[in-house]
């Protein structure tokens, strides 16, 4: 059980152009996701926490404008990179918490983002 | 605010061969612990955990244990295979780090030879 899936799990995009990822809690319901960055050999960079039904809380850093979050449903997130440039290219992994109260959290495999 | 430190890598060892990978938290709270490793080209995957002081996570042949006093949660394997090289993550969770954030170490890169 507590299956999460990110959809593409690759994707190569032309600059300037948006991109959307997907984050699906396969078999649980998730009131909360996480969204990470992760560059090569550097640890993973929480950029927003997504709260289903409403905005979500991004880090000190990162642009709410550039990544739109949006956590329509308790089984859906969605991450879209706008205008995206070069240095966006990186591997976005998302997690999402059960509404259990536990603190434990389950990761998706990444989607790889190159942008060209 | 809350963090943790775990050991710098890469930790190069032979096949069969003792592992330790120590981690140090700290904390306002009483936070839950977490080992995750990540293979190459994937995402992470919840090695153990432990949820308060004394208590033991083991699984796949690795163990660690909530040292309160000490505030570590060291990562341990009595013989190593090649399959088990990857990044190891440390990192803790709690009411403190706001909305159940968790908090990564930096990741400790084992490579296992043959």
């Amino acid at each position: 059980g507590a299956v999460v899936s990110q959809h593409p799990s690759w994707v190569i995009c032309k600059s300037g152009t948006s991109v959307k990822i997907e984050c699906r809690s396969l078999d649980f319901q998730a009131t909360t996701m996480f969204w990470y960055r992760q560059f090569p050999k550097q640890s993973l960079m929480l950029m927003a926490t997504s709260n289903e039904g409403s905005k979500a809380t991004y880090e000190q850093g990162v642009e709410k404008d550039k990544f739109l979050i949006n956590h329509a449903s308790l089984t859906l997130s969605t991450l879209t990179v706008t205008s995206a440039h070069p240095e966006d290219s990186s591997f976005y992994i998302c997690s999402a918490r059960t509404a259990s109260g536990s603190y434990e959290q389950y990761f998706g495999p990444g989607t790889r983002l190159t942008v060209t | 605010g809350d963090s943790v430190t775990q050991m710098e890598g890469p930790v190069t060892l032979s096949e069969e061969a003792f592992l330790t990978i120590n981690c140090t938290y700290t904390a306002t709270g009483y936070p839950s612990l977490f080992w995750y490793v990540q293979y190459p080209g994937e995402g992470l995957q919840l090695l153990l955990k432990a949820t308060k002081a004394d208590d033991k996570g083991s699984n796949k042949g690795f163990e660690a244990t909530y040292r309160k006093e000490t505030t570590s949660f060291h990562l341990e394997k009595g013989s190593v295979q090649v399959s088990d090289s990857a990044v190891y993550f440390c990192a803790l969770s709690d009411e403190n780090t706001g909305g159940f954030k968790t908090i990564f170490g930096a990741g400790t890169r084992l490579f296992v030879k043959a």
